[in-house]
């Protein structure tokens, strides 16, 4: 057990729909990231939230957006889904940001599985 | 981030060492290099990093080499279990964000 929740589990959806995903990080841990994975396109960073404050984006559709909140849990929402849209949405959750070796590792929830039908 | 890659697939006989080969010939002098493993599907989980020093922990050894163009990960005495998906990963310290940039990985079973 990673320490890090998320929930749901499993979701199926139909398109055009709005769904939201949840992250709980672990217990201290200030940065939570957000991973899509789907079968072409292998695992692929979407965004990076730290202390609340959006940190980076990777290759997050402009119908994707997420927050996290003052107590650091996190949300993904997806919207207008898309049948490509169906994947494996990982949250990972790190210490911080800052130089030391200590805190750069992520660990990573069991995902949520994303069926769009 | 430096480009890595891996074979995409090994075989390894329960109880003898995976060694898994990672190329980084691009990597500069602040660059990291990490190892995560994907088991079936799961959220992928932390094994193991080192700048230029050889590495290790309870779950593998990291061996660079001195150009630090490539590295190995050693699983001393493979199991059933560690049948996944490794990722050699090369990332900056630093301040900034820490995402990872997944390849395809290597495909590493055990066979009994």
């Amino acid at each position: 057990d990673s320490g890090v929740t998320q929930t749901p589990k499993h979701l199926i959806t139909a398109t055009g729909q709005r769904v939201t995903l949840r992250c709980s990080p672990r217990s201290g841990d200030l940065s939570v990231y957000w991973y899509q994975q789907s079968l072409d396109q292998g695992l692929q960073f979407l965004i990076h939230y730290y202390n609340g404050e959006e940190r980076a984006k990777g290759n997050i559709l402009e119908r994707f957006s997420a927050q996290q909140f003052p107590d650091l849990h996190s949300e993904l929402n997806l919207s207008s889904l898309e049948l490509g849209d169906s994947a494996l949405y990982f949250c990972a959750s790190s210490v911080g940001v800052g130089g030391d070796l200590s805190n750069t590792e992520a660990f990573f929830g069991q995902g949520t599985r994303l069926t769009v039908v | 981030d430096a480009k890595t890659t891996q074979p995409p697939s090994m075989d390894c006989a329960e109880g003898r060492a995976a060694n898994l080969p990672c190329n980084h010939s691009t990597i500069s002098g602040n660059e990291y290099v990490y190892w995560y493993r994907q088991i079936h599907s799961q959220g992928p989980q932390y094994i193991i990093h080192g700048l230029k020093n050889n590495e290790t922990n309870e779950m593998a050894s990291l061996i660079i080499t001195e150009d630090r163009k490539s590295s190995t990960l050693i699983l001393p005495h493979a199991t059933l279990r560690d049948t996944a998906v490794y990722y050699c990963i090369v990332r900056i310290h630093g301040a900034g964000s820490y995402q990872l940039t997944f390849g395809k990985g290597t495909k590493l079973s055990v066979i009994p």
